[in-house]
């Protein structure tokens, strides 16, 4: 089976400019969650959405909003970039069902603002 | 707000021996607590998960201590080689809410 797939693996952004990032979840799964990770952190949770409800939102700007589509698949969205906003954005997903919170990983996007 | 702290400095030790990565937290002690594995440039890859009222868990060569009296959980790798040189992260889950709460992480180096 294919694990989650995140789409760009790279990407160059300037300042004001906005992004998208894409992410498709483990067949299965049905939550999907996003994390921030700059360089030398560990991964910050931005969003988690499940049944394209958002169930969870971290500690970050309105800047940065995300949707869930019907086919569980997911977008990030950050608008008007600083460039504090460069990290490596992992999308990871969660099987149903499951009291534990035990998430799969994609490789992530790597954000470079300049 | 909930403070997770693993050591910062690289840990390097020779193949063969225990590896032991200290993951420490303030304030209300988890549900859960889980450590992932990360290589440069990779995302996470979970290894082995915790429950508050569970002292210990072993896989293969990894085990897991939780004391939630210390706040403290340990992570050992027995027989360690070269393949496990990574970024060994620590999370916390509370109940009611699927994020994790990452440490920082800490860099293990097996030298053979």
């Amino acid at each position: 089976d294919a694990g989650v797939t995140q789409s760009p693996t790279h990407l160059i952004k300037t300042r004001g400019q906005q992004v998208t990032l894409r992410c498709s979840p483990i067949s299965g799964h049905k939550s999907v969650s996003w994390y921030q990770q700059v360089l030398g952190q560990g991964p910050q949770f931005i969003f988690q959405y499940y049944e394209k409800e958002e169930r969870g939102r971290g500690n970050f700007p309105d800047r940065f909003s995300a949707r869930q589509f019907p086919n569980y698949s997911s977008e990030l969205n950050v608008n008007a970039l600083l460039l504090g906003d460069s990290a490596l954005y992992l999308c990871a997903s969660s099987h149903p069902g499951r009291d534990t919170g035990e998430l799969f990983f994609g490789e992530g996007s790597r954000l470079t603002v300049l | 707000s909930q403070k997770i702290e693993q050591n910062s400095e690289a840990l390097n030790i020779q193949e063969g021996k225990t590896a032991t990565l200290t993951c420490n937290y303030t304030n209300y002690s988890p549900a859960y607590l889980q450590w992932y594995r990360q290589d440069p440039g990779r995302g996470p890859v979970f290894l082995l998960l915790i429950r508050e009222n569970e002292k210990e868990k072993r896989k293969e060569r990894l085990k897991v201590t939780f004391d939630t009296t210390l706040k403290q959980s340990l992570f050992h790798i027995t027989a360690s080689q070269p393949a496990d040189s990574a970024t060994y992260l620590c999370a916390l889950e509370y109940t009611g809410r699927r994020a994790l709460t990452f440490g920082s992480g800490t860099r293990l180096q097996v030298q053979p």
